[in-house]
């Protein structure tokens, strides 16, 4: 089956810097690649997503990437703030929707 | 629309106790799946279903049973729950679209504790 690898686990920041967290995945066949945001005690939620025919997406300070070759891809933000502090998880599907998260990343953006 | 909506939000069991985690979403979606979280290892998937009637085992399906006799509800079944199944479980769904992925709606989740 799918396997995604995702790094860093842990990742600080300083206010207004960018940060970048990195995925790969290992079955070719994997075409849609989203993005979750997961505060503490709530559920994950979509913030950005991309699809195989596309190699890169963006949407005000976040961006993705996709090297359907490498078979990787990666989330960036940018100007970061207090407020995207929280756990970050990358995912890899194909067709019919099995999806696999990365372990996830957790992401301090200190003031 | 109230989405995904989980019960309980919180459940204790002894070791060997059954129970069922419900789910059921109102967007008329065809995809509907149930996932773990554990610390450090992410979200990982128990099972998921495509379709009323049809069920597959994800990557840790030990220990669950799932059945889809409606569109609506997905509910899973722990037949005698061990400290081991101890996790945040949340549901998801989603349309299915022609040979492209589609993003995931999540349910606020069920913690459960297995003592």
């Amino acid at each position: 089956g799918e396997n995604v690898e995702q790094h860093p686990s842990t990742l600080s920041v300083q206010e207004g810097d960018s940060a970048v967290i990195k995925c790969t995945y290992s079955d070719s066949a994997s075409n849609y690649f989203p993005w979750y945001k997961q505060e503490l005690g709530k559920r994950p939620q979509l913030i950005i997503d991309i699809r195989s025919n596309v190699g890169e997406k963006k949407d005000q300070r976040i961006a993705v990437t996709l090297n359907k070759t490498a078979k990787h891809f990666s989330l960036h933000i940018t100007e970061t703030q207090p407020e995207d502090s929280a756990v970050y998880f990358c995912a890899a599907s194909k067709v019919n929707n099995d999806m696999r998260f990365g372990a996830g990343t957790r992401l301090t953006v200190k003031p | 629309n109230a989405g995904v909506t989980q019960t309980p939000k919180f459940q204790v069991l002894k070791t060997g106790q059954s129970m069922t985690l419900q789910c059921a979403q109102d967007m008329n979606h065809e995809y509907m799946s149930w996932y773990r979280q554990d610390p450090g290892m992410g979200l990982r998937l128990i099972h998921y279903s495509v379709g009323a009637g049809i069920t597959d085992q994800g990557e840790v399906p030990n220990g669950y049973n799932v059945s889809r006799s409606t569109t609506e509800d997905f509910p899973l079944r722990l037949l005698s729950a061990a400290p081991s199944q101890t996790s945040v479980y949340f549901c998801a769904s989603s349309f299915l679209s022609t040979g492209l992925g589609s993003p995931l709606h999540f349910g606020n989740g069920t913690r459960l504790t297995v003592t």
